[in-house]
């Protein structure tokens, strides 16, 4: 069974860059079985896809965000990480790292089977 | 864009049918995924692939999925229930959700 676990800061300055780190055991963040992807949720809102990566490298973002973020792999540490620029108050929200498995198809159409238990950003001077 | 319709609350007394819509055009050629979510905790998949049921998950969490309409039905609905559900799908290597529904329990 995954398990994925987020860290990194809890505040950041507006204008500044945001970075998240998803640490995930029980499987291999390189497996084809698997794809990775960071999901927000703004206090009282509801879920907001941020963007995913596949064992290949492929990057898929939200066209809203596409141009502030950034998902990269990191093999070596079994992780994942978030880097999302110029941010403002709009950005604070309880951020989630997930997982699907796609083992058994498409991973254009699997569900998000393993969620990290969020962290929450908030972006304030 | 694609866009997923829910209504924002559904409520139904302890020991009756919820039916939470989620609507999107030509929802039915997609794979819609359902998630409960309880406050202050992580989603969980309770239903994928329109109707399948992950393992752990109650009989009673059902979806079905035609034309423009998909729909979680949890029947027998207990005050555990209550919590926020979100449906899912992928648009051009995309994830979409819905809105979210709170289920009430009254």
């Amino acid at each position: 069974q995954l398990q994925l676990q987020e860290s990194g800061p809890g505040l950041v300055k507006p204008s500044e860059t945001l970075s998240l780190t998803c640490t995930v055991s029980g499987g291999s963040i390189s497996s084809s079985s698997y794809y990775w992807g960071w999901i927000r949720q703004p206090p009282g809102k509801g879920l907001e896809w941020i963007g995913s990566i596949y064992y290949s490298g492929s990057t898929y973002y939200n066209p809203s965000l596409k141009s502030r973020v950034t998902i990269s792999v990191d093999t070596s540490k079994n992780q994942f990480s978030l880097k999302l620029s110029s941010v403002t108050a709009a950005d604070t929200a309880v951020y989630y790292c997930a997982g699907g498995d796609c083992s058994g198809g498409s991973c254009y159409s699997s569900p998000i089977d393993y969620w990290g238990q969020g962290t929450l950003v908030t972006v304030s001077s | 864009s694609y866009v997923l319709t829910q209504p924002p609350s559904v409520s139904v007394a302890p020991g009756q049918t919820a039916r939470i819509t989620c609507g999107g055009n030509n929802i039915g050629s997609k794979s819609v995924h359902w998630y409960q979510q309880k406050p202050g905790q992580a989603p969980v998949l309770v239903v994928y692939d329109d109707s399948d049921r992950p393992s752990g998950i109650p009989e009673r969490f059902s979806g079905s999925n035609s034309g423009n309409t998909a729909t979680l039905t949890i029947s027998r609905v207990e005050a555990g229930d209550e919590a926020d559900y979100y449906c899912q799908v992928w648009d051009s290597s995309s994830v979409v959700f819905g809105g979210g529904t709170k289920l009430t329990v009254l």
